[in-house]
This record gives structure tokens, C-alpha cells and sequence, in this order.
């Protein structure tokens, strides 16, 4: 069965510290994998995408990894502000097609930054 | 999301009751979808759409019906609201051939 597990659950941070959210999966045949962000009372946002090739990917301070070996993938956030707390959701789509069946969403990990 | 509207934003329904949430874009993506999200469960998939005219089941489809008669618009029909329909409900839009999706911005329906 085609799954994302995504850990911790929550996490809290101080302020300006750095962070590492971590996403497993088992998902077959594996196309990409996505990191949302997912703001309070808001839509998940696409933060980036990582391809079976990609090893490494930054957006400003976000940086994913993925290990398409392991089927693991992370997502590090640097110097944390407060606007980074929100929920970051792993998405894996996998490559068989179809409209429905191919994005395979984790439950997510909410991260508190605290001042 | 700017081109990802739903309507409402928030609702409270007695158990029974029927509603019609309302998903519009202006985006042009063929495929679109309702999902429910809940505390510790995540985003599932209750409907989709990959086109006017076409719906299918998600995962949780018991107790909705969807209709997409105009490329533009996805409802989500509750036509007798049970308490454990009580969830945050997110339209999302897809593009044909890529992965991205788009999501709105919610509505918080209360079942009572």
C-alpha cells in the first residue's frame, strides 16, 4: 500500500534556531515528492519539489533532501523565524497516471517557532 | 490562493441539515478535487473531477455528492449533515500533466 510518513508529529523551536522534519514513504512507482506548507486557517502551499534525480534542493531557507534509495526525504529550515510555524506536509506522487490515485499526501508536521 | 475561491468560509449545520459548498477557479486546470482535513488524519480525498461533466470517488465519498457541470466550478453537496462530517474542507486544482496542486482556502463546517 502506497504511504507517507511523516515525523515528528509536532516540534517546537526557538526562534533562530534550525530544524529538520523528516518524511518517509513507500510509494511505487515513484514520480516526485513535494513539500507543502500549510499556514493556520490557510491551503497547503507548494514549497518544493524534489525529482528522482534530485538529491538536494534550497529555497531560501528551506533546503529538501531525498534518498530515492531509502525512500526518505527531509526538509531542514535554517535560522527558524516566526512566520515559519505552520504545518509542512510531504506529498508523493507516484508515476502510474491517472487524476486521483497518484498524489499521496503525509499527515503532516506542525512546527512551532517561539520567540 | 488567489485563483482557487470557495464559498463559504465558515458554516454551522444542525445534523440533517443540507448544504452545497462551492469551488471556483479561474486557473483553467482541468482536474479538481475536495478534500477533509482533520486533526491527526491529515487531507483525504472525498471527490474529484478530471473534467465538465466528470466526478469520481476519493477515499471518504460516504455521505457527499459533487457535480461539475462548468469547467470553472466543483460543489460538494451534504444532503443530510451528520456530526462527523464536522471537518475543514479544501478544494484543490490540478493542472493536466503535472504534479502541483492549488489549493483554496478552506471552510470550516460545524455539525451540531
Amino acid at each position: 500500500k502506497n504511504q507517507v510518513e511523516q515525523s515528528p508529529q509536532s516540534l517546537i523551536i526557538l526562534e533562530g534556531k534550525n530544524c529538520t522534519l523528516q518524511c518517509n514513504y513507500t510509494v511505487s512507482p515513484f514520480s516526485n515528492l513535494r513539500w507543502y506548507k500549510q499556514d493556520t486557517g490557510r491551503g497547503p502551499v507548494s514549497l518544493t519539489i524534489m525529482t528522482f534525480s534530485e538529491n538536494t534542493k534550497s529555497n531560501g531557507r528551506y533546503t529538501a533532501t531525498l534518498d530515492a534509495d531509502t525512500k526518505q526525504s527531509s526538509l531542514h529550515i535554517t535560522a527558524s523565524q516566526l512566520s515559519d510555524s505552520a504545518s509542512y506536509i510531504c506529498v508523493v506522487s507516484a508515476s502510474y497516471g491517472g487524476s486521483q490515485g497518484n498524489l499521496i499526501f503525509g499527515k503532516g508536521t506542525k512546527l512551532s517557532v517561539k520567540p | 490562493n488567489a485563483g482557487v475561491t470557495q464559498t463559504p468560509k465558515f458554516r454551522v449545520l444542525k445534523t440533517g441539515q443540507s448544504m452545497t459548498l462551492l469551488c471556483a477557479q479561474d486557473m483553467n486546470h482541468e482536474y479538481m478535487y475536495w478534500y477533509r482535513q482533520d486533526p491527526g488524519m491529515g487531507l483525504r480525498l472525498i471527490h474529484y473531477s478530471v473534467g465538465e461533466g466528470t466526478t469520481a470517488k476519493g477515499e471518504v465519498p460516504d455521505g457527499y455528492n459533487v457535480s461539475r457541470l462548468k469547467k470553472q466550478n466543483f460543489l460538494l453537496g451534504l444532503e443530510s449533515a451528520a456530526p462527523s462530517q464536522t471537518s475543514v474542507y479544501f478544494c484543490a486544482l490540478r493542472p493536466r500533466g503535472r504534479t502541483e496542486a492549488f489549493f483554496g482556502q478552506g471552510t470550516r463546517l460545524t455539525v451540531v
